[in-house]
């Protein structure tokens, strides 16, 4: 156990649903991502949160739509998905780096596994 | 160019050998640098750190880091079977500011008994 929860483990929907991902930290830290993880591709940063503001949208389709409530908890809204959407999605955390300098490492939850049918 | 390149492997090691894992970045600002171990099916999960040129040791692992030649590497010694996993490489630059890390694409490393 990393201190990062996430739910549900396994998410299967269809092409016109809307579903949440949740995460939630333990560990004290007030940065927080989302990652996405296909078959053979790199680890995608998604979105990155600083403080519960957003630092980094890495270009990502609007059907993803992120929510920082608070340092501790991270959403990951999702709508209108497509099939090639199906992927591990991953949420961390980590002490904020700041804009330069050394960064601090980043503690995974145990991902969502996600299939859109 | 990608940014960080890692071999896909698999990398096969008897027991006991010392796996030796590679990998390289384009970015010479980088600063901070991470190895990750994922098993199948599971999230990653950080093994070390490092951010000086050098060595750094933690048990059965070692970091190694040249920031003149761009490449940081990863050595388990006495490697065992419970080592079979893919280990992630991960960068963080100047650009995009202390917390985007980009991953390497991983290597799959095999102990075999």
């Amino acid at each position: 156990e990393t201190g990062v929860t996430q739910t549900p483990r396994h998410l299967v929907m269809g092409m016109t649903n809307k579903k949440s991902l949740k995460c939630e930290q333990h560990l004290g830290h007030n940065a927080m991502y989302w990652y996405k993880q296909s078959a053979k591709k790199p680890l995608e940063l998604m979105f990155v949160y600083n403080f519960k503001e957003q630092t980094e949208n890495n270009s990502v389709p609007s059907r993803f739509s992120p929510e920082c409530p608070n340092s501790s908890h991270l959403f990951l809204h999702l709508h209108t998905l497509q099939p090639e959407d199906s992927a591990l999605y991953l949420c961390a955390s980590s002490q904020d780096s700041g804009s330069g300098g050394v960064s601090y490492e980043q503690y995974f939850g145990p991902g969502t596994r996600l299939t859109v049918t | 160019q990608k940014e960080v390149e890692q071999n896909s492997g698999p990398l096969s090691v008897p027991e006991g050998a010392i796996a030796s894992l590679n990998c390289t970045y384009s970015d010479r600002g980088s600063q901070s640098f991470f190895w990750y171990r994922q098993y199948s099916g599971k999230s990653p999960e950080l093994i070390m750190f490092i951010y000086s040129n050098g060595d750094k040791e933690d048990g059965r692992f070692t970091a190694q880091l040249n920031k003149a030649s761009q490449y940081v590497s990863l050595l388990i010694r006495d490697s065992q079977p419970s080592d079979s996993a893919t280990y992630l490489c991960a960068v963080t630059g100047l650009t995009g500011g202390g917390n985007k890390l980009t991953f390497g694409t991983g290597t799959q490393l095999k102990v075999e008994l």
